[in-house]
Order: structure tokens, then C-alpha cells, then sequence
């Protein structure tokens, strides 16, 4: 089976720095991605992680361990429009596309 | 480059009735998956499309179907609609047919249908 958890709602300050955690358990691995969805709107891609490690992208970064079945996304200098769904999602079968989610978290970014 | 089309975009119907959803993927692309978002189940994966072949599937009911056309534009057909089919559906594009190793090969979405059942 695939499971995959993520926190509901995360609350953070404006310019703060924020990390939401994901943790999975899928039938395969190959390869972790995080999507943004704002309310109404498509998601959209953010990051991916097929190895180990910290990949950077400006003030976004996300981390993986597939050891553990573990990945975080962490978001620097908080903005408002940073105000969104945070989608954590596997792609569990070698050759094909299909993602498993997580049920998002919310992030409620504050003055 | 446009990004990927979903018609129509919001829909209502009434329970029994069955319901055409469409969606062009972004130009040279060639991969489509359907995916279902609900509040309590979050996104979960209907079915991938690559060169007019269904290549997976999710676990849903046999009254979800889908089929992809030569120019790679995607339907997805909802028969004997349930109240429980209300949700926004998402089609996704991506190039194919190979994961590129090392490359995410990541899936763009569409704005959605929402699909409302009473």
C-alpha cells in the first residue's frame, strides 16, 4: 500500500523560515516531488528529490532521506503569497508518471 | 508555450447523469494523467495516458474511463454520476515515453474541472 503524511496546518510569521515534514511509505521509489496549490488553483511543481540529500531552489529547499522514508520542504524568508497547500508527492513505479499524495498542508502565513 | 487546457470548467449534474471531461496537454508533450482532488482524499491518481494507451491505473469504480487521441488531447468520462464523484478533477501533462534518469520529468497541471453532483 502507499501512505503518505504530511501535517494538516502549519501557522508561520512573515520573513520567518518554515519546514514542513513528510514522511512515506510506498510499494517502490522513484523520486519525492513538492507542489504548491493556492486556493482554486492548479498545483504547482516546486521541487524534486530522487537522492539523498538538500536540493536548493532560491528560497525554497527540500530534503530527502529514503532510508528513513523522509523528506521536508523548508521555505526561507517567508512571504505572504507564500500562503498556500503544500503537497508532498512519491512516484512510486519505475517508467511511470502516476504520483501518490499526501493530503497537503495548509500554511497560514502572518503579518 | 500555453499551458495545459481543461474544458469545461466548472460543471453540474445530477446524479445518474454521465459527464465528458477534456484537457489538452502543454504542445509536445505526450503523457497525460487524470487525478481527482476532494477535500477528504485529497489528490488521488484516476489513470495515465501515453501515445493512445491506457499505461496505469488507479483504484477507482469501472464507471471512470478515459481515452487519449492521436494528438495527444485526453478525455475522462464519469458514467451513473454519485454524489461522491463531486470534486475538482486535474489532468496533468509531461513529456514521454522515458523517465529520464536524474531528471524529475515532472507532471504540469491543468486548472481543473469542478464537478459538482447533485
Amino acid at each position: 500500500g502507499q501512505n503518505i503524511d504530511q501535517p494538516t496546518e502549519m501557522t508561520a510569521t512573515e520573513g520567518a523560515i518554515v519546514q514542513i515534514n513528510c514522511t512515506y511509505q510506498t510499494s517502490g521509489f522513484n523520486g519525492l516531488f513538492w507542489y504548491q496549490q493556492h486556493a482554486g488553483e492548479a498545483p504547482t511543481f516546486l521541487s524534486y528529490n530522487v537522492l539523498d540529500g538538500l536540493e536548493e531552489k532560491g528560497r525554497f529547499s527540500s530534503f530527502l532521506s529514503r532510508s528513513k522514508g523522509y523528506s521536508y520542504l523548508l521555505l526561507k524568508e517567508l512571504q505572504m503569497k507564500d500562503s498556500a497547500s503544500y503537497l508532498c508527492a512519491v512516484r512510486p513505479y519505475t517508467g511511470r508518471r502516476a504520483l501518490t499524495f499526501g493530503s497537503g498542508t495548509r500554511l497560514q502565513v502572518q503579518p | 508555450k500555453a499551458g495545459v487546457t481543461q474544458t469545461p470548467r466548472y460543471l453540474i449534474k445530477t446524479r445518474g447523469q454521465q459527464v465528458t471531461l477534456s484537457c489538452s496537454p502543454i504542445s509536445g508533450h505526450r503523457s497525460v494523467s487524470w487525478y481527482q482532488q476532494t477535500p477528504g482524499q485529497g489528490l488521488q491518481f484516476l489513470f495515465e495516458y501515453f501515445s493512445e494507451t491506457q499505461r496505469n491505473k488507479g483504484n477507482f469504480p469501472g464507471r471512470f474511463s478515459g481515452r487519449q487521441f492521436s494528438n495527444s488531447r485526453s478525455e475522462m468520462n464519469v458514467s451513473t454520476l454519485e454524489l461522491g464523484d463531486s470534486a475538482l478533477y486535474l489532468c496533468a501533462s509531461s513529456l514521454g515515453p522515458t523517465l529520464t534518469s536524474g531528471s524529475s520529468n515532472e507532471q504540469f497541471f491543468g486548472p481543473g474541472t469542478r464537478l459538482t453532483v447533485l
